[in-house]
């Protein structure tokens, strides 16, 4: 397995402004993914952010809203932009495991205002 | 479509009793099936994973069961504990993408 921690774990921010959560693992992995929970509600995948390429956004989603940087094999960032309370969510990334299994990491709460 | 249901939406019982919670599933291909336990305000964290073959597999006081030809499977908690209140999500694998559907849930309490 992995460990996976995130930053910030939690924030509160005003609406229209923008947060980058990071995302750190500690060891190197190919595919790393970003979900959102909404409250009461299960995972929905945002993307999947390789290293070396463009990240893949599921329907619903826009790089513009949420753009994702993947630098190297052991760090990721997610954006959230213009940020308005319907965004507010926790946001968790993940990594690839063996046999399809995914690790996640604690979560980062977001309230906006 | 591929979905995944989970029942009951939530369940309350006392400190040392048993539970079940279920899941339905429709998705192909199937790869395999994890339960996961989310504590609140933290990240799922897998409790089985079974594959098509697998019928049971166990982890400490967690009893997983898979019934592939009815698409069924079950999560089995014994003599439970007050950390075990949590939600439980049961997630399908589709093909071998790292595709996951995702079951909205079973939220368990457990009482003193």
């Amino acid at each position: 397995s992995a460990v996976i921690s995130q930053k910030p774990s939690r924030d509160i921010c005003q609406r229209g402004t923008s947060l980058t959560i990071q995302c750190q693992v500690d060891s190197q992995v190919t595919m790393m993914f970003w979900y959102r929970q909404q409250p009461g509600q299960s995972l929905t995948l945002i993307a999947t952010a390789n290293q070396g390429s463009e990240a893949t956004y599921e329907s619903g989603f826009v790089i513009d809203k949420f753009p994702i940087s993947r630098p190297n094999l052991t760090f990721s960032t997610l954006t959230v932009s213009n940020m308005s309370p319907e965004d507010s969510s926790i946001y968790l990334c993940s990594v690839a495991g063996g046999h399809s299994e995914q690790f996640f990491g604690p979560g980062t709460r977001l309230t906006v205002l | 479509k591929n979905q995944v249901e989970q029942s009951p939406q939530s369940l309350i019982i006392l400190e040392g009793k048993n539970c079940t919670l279920q899941c339905n599933y429709t998705v192909s291909p199937f790869s395999n099936l994890r339960w996961y336990k989310q504590d609140t305000g933290r990240g799922p964290v897998s409790l089985t994973i079974m594959t098509f073959s697998e019928n049971t597999k166990s982890n400490g006081r967690y009893t997983a069961t898979l019934d592939a030809d009815t698409k069924q499977s079950s999560l089995h908690i014994t003599a439970s504990q007050l950390s075990d209140s949590a939600s439980y999500i049961c997630v399908v694998s589709v093909g071998s993408n790292y595709q996951l559907i995702w079951g909205a849930g079973t939220k368990l309490i457990i009482k003193p």
